[in-house]
């Protein structure tokens, strides 16, 4: 089946460096990717769309100059926590939708899990 | 804007209990998909089971079901024969039925099966 590789699983990082979190579709060619952030025992929130080629789309209330997405090849796809500060400590999913579309076109990658001390 | 609402933020039934998880959304639209996934204590995320808002027939996965009242907006996962991996945080999401498009998820419900 579809499979997302997202790494890395958790890092940690000090405040005011940047982390780069990548998703790999090692199987299949996404298109679009999702990325979304969840807080404990909290829902997904979804932050951007990004299409391959393209810029993203930020959803309503999110920091496109802080959350860098970067879709430059179909299985590819990262987000790059700019300058990070202990607020953005969370759980960041991404999400592969893929190429052939359909309804079992979501993939979602492993997840991680970033603290900033 | 689409809204999924689950009311029950956690539940929790006996192994081998059934156990039904409600679900209602809210939409203009007339063709779109629903799902419900799963995440388990390892955080990822899968896939349940989904249902295309023109079929009219129930969806069924093993002892997974739906009961899914398009006119009510109601969409609830029954899980029959419940096992101790069924423990874990459930999601009701809504998708629009064209594209490459975003799911809207609930709120969640955490569900626990006890020995």
């Amino acid at each position: 089946g579809a499979v997302v590789s997202q790494h890395p699983s958790w890092v940690i990082c000090k405040s005011g460096t940047s982390v780069k979190i990548e998703c790999r579709s090692l199987d299949f060619q996404a298109t679009t990717m999702f990325w979304y952030r969840q807080f404990p025992k909290q829902s997904l929130m979804l932050m951007a769309t990004s299409n391959e080629g393209s810029k993203a789309t930020y959803e309503q209330g999110v920091e496109k100059d802080k959350f860098l997405i970067n879709h430059a090849s179909l299985t590819l796809s990262t987000l790059t926590v700019t300058s990070a500060h202990p607020e953005d400590s969370s759980f960041y999913i991404c999400s592969a939708h893929r190429r052939q579309g359909g309804l079992y076109g979501y993939t979602f990658g492993s997840g991680t899990r970033l603290t900033v001390v | 804007a689409q809204t999924v609402t689950q009311s029950q933020p956690e539940m929790s039934v006996q192994e081998a209990e059934t156990v039904t998880l409600s679900c209602t959304y809210d939409t203009s639209e007339s063709n779109y998909y629903l799902f419900w996934y799963k995440q388990p204590p390892s955080r990822q995320m899968i896939l349940v089971i989904r249902q295309e808002a023109y079929k009219q027939q129930n969806a069924t996965e093993n002892r997974f079901s739906v009961n899914f009242q398009k006119a009510a907006k109601s969409f609830s996962l029954k899980i029959s024969d419940s096992q101790l991996g069924d423990t874990a945080m459930y999601f009701c999401a809504f998708m629009k039925h064209e594209g490459a498009q975003k799911l809207v998820f609930g709120q969640g419900t955490r569900l626990t099966i006890n020995p």
